[in-house]
């Protein structure tokens, strides 16, 4: 059964720092991997989705990697502010369906 | 397009009453998805829908809870009789083919006293 983890599960850092986010995956067979943010009360918004063949992708100043065989996909945000607080969640694609982690709440202070 | 819509916001009942959440996804989106969130468990999927027809419904928790599709434009979860334990926030989801990025909706709080 494939299980999504994590770390940490909260973060708080300074204005202006880049920070990496961290999520690990049991099982590599997957077809994709999805980083949301969601927002206090609010739905989730996709962020980036990595298919599995790919390594990474970037869209502004966020960039997710994926590395299938160790099971593990980073989220990277550069250059933080305050507006990026919220929390942070990791699915994977298994066939249709999506895994989620229990995500990372970001505070970034100003 | 305006989005995954999603009624009511907020529902509050009480123990042992029928519930109905509803849920229109994006226009041409093949899939439905419903999720449930809570702080222990996270967010889990329960049932999702291709072209209207249920596919795989293994993550419904009880028979107590049901969902249709009617057309592609309008789905319902129920739960009869709810129960304090099934509070939690209700998410629909859509998207285009199997693999795409999944469009949440603003979710249903759901409080059973």
């Amino acid at each position: 059964k494939q299980e999504v983890t994590q770390i940490p599960a909260a973060l708080s850092v300074p204005e202006g720092e880049n920070l990496v986010l961290n999520c690990s995956f049991t099982d590599s067979a997957i077809y994709n991997l999805q980083w949301f943010r969601q927002d206090p009360g609010k739905g989730l918004t996709s962020l980036l989705l990595i298919q599995s063949s790919q390594r990474e992708q970037t869209s502004g100043r966020l960039n997710a990697s994926l590395d299938k065989s160790s099971g593990r996909s980073t989220l990277y945000i550069a250059a933080s502010q305050p507006g990026d607080s919220a929390t942070y969640l990791c699915a994977v694609g298994a066939g249709t369906a999506l895994i989620f982690g229990k995500g990372t709440t970001l505070s970034v202070s100003s | 397009d305006a989005g995954v819509i999603q009624s009511p916001r907020h529902e509050v009942t009480e123990m042992g009453q029928e519930v109905t959440l509803r849920c229109k996804p994006i226009s041409g989106h093949d899939y439905l998805f419903w999720y449930r969130q809570t702080m222990m468990r996270g967010l889990e999927l329960l049932i999702y829908f291709n072209n209207n027809v249920p596919i795989d419904d293994s993550g419904m928790p009880e028979d107590r809870f049901s969902a249709k599709m009617p057309n592609a434009s309008f789905s319902t979860l129920k739960i009869q009789p709810s129960e304090p334990r099934d509070s939690a926030v209700y998410f629909c989801a859509s998207s285009l083919p199997a693999g795409d990025t999944q469009y949440f909706g603003p979710g249903t709080r759901l409080t059973v006293l």
